[in-house]
């Protein structure tokens, strides 16, 4: 268990909708990661917040949008969603959100969309 | 731009024998470099990363990985494979020295080992 929680575990809805996906950080940790699996594009990193703030930005589409909050939650909001959306959403946290902290992955949220 | 190559997509070991999974990176700069191993349905769990000093870097479940700057490599290695490690494992790189802490992740591969 690697202290990082992740909810929903499974998600399934149609186009066009949006959804929600949370993630509680490990104890300490002040930096929040988002990524993306699928099975075309691999593992891709979407977005990274640092105690609150957007510290980095990956490939991450204009119709999903992330935030931290002051507790260092963090709440990732995919809308107007595709068929092609349909993947696993892994967050990650680490210390300090430098290059050489480890990161700690949560268990991910299975989102299917229909 | 930053990358990681993984140029198998899938290891296949014998039970007993060493094992070797292959990386090499492409950065400018200096690198941090880190292994993850996914099992089915569960997420990324951290097994060992290189950030400065010793070429060889130990870590978890008795899994090493060695350095390379001329090559440009990180190969994961284990004396002795067990059946419990078949899994996907994934390279990874950050870049030193940055406030950012993304990680570019290859494409994985698969490890197999059989009884």
């Amino acid at each position: 268990d690697s202290g990082v929680t992740q909810t929903p575990k499974h998600l399934i809805t149609a186009t066009g909708q949006r959804v929600t996906l949370r993630c509680s950080p490990r104890s300490g940790d002040l930096s929040v990661y988002w990524y993306q699996q699928s099975l075309d594009q691999g593992l891709q990193f979407l977005i990274q917040y640092y105690n609150g703030e957007e510290r980095a930005k990956g490939n991450i589409l204009e119709r999903f949008s992330a935030q931290q909050f002051p507790d260092l939650h963090s709440e990732l909001n995919l809308s107007s969603l595709e068929l092609g959306d349909s993947a696993l959403y892994f967050c990650a946290s680490s210390v300090e959100g430098r290059g050489a902290d480890t990161q700690y992955f949560g268990p991910g949220t299975r989102l299917t969309v229909l | 731009a930053q990358s990681v190559a993984q140029p198998e997509d899938q290891v296949n070991v014998a039970e007993g024998n060493p094992l070797t999974v292959k990386c090499t990176y492409s950065v400018s700069g200096n690198p941090y470099l880190f292994w993850y191993v996914q099992y089915p349905n569960r997420g990324l769990q951290f097994l060992l990363k290189y950030i400065t000093g010793d070429n060889l870097v130990k870590g978890s479940y008795g899994f090493e990985a060695e350095f390379n700057k001329s090559q440009t490599s990180f190969h994961l290695k284990k004396p002795s494979a067990l059946v419990s490690d078949s899994a996907l494992y994934f390279c990874a790189v950050s870049l030193y020295g940055g406030s950012q802490g993304n990680l570019i992740f290859g494409k994985g591969t698969k490890l197999s080992v059989k009884p």
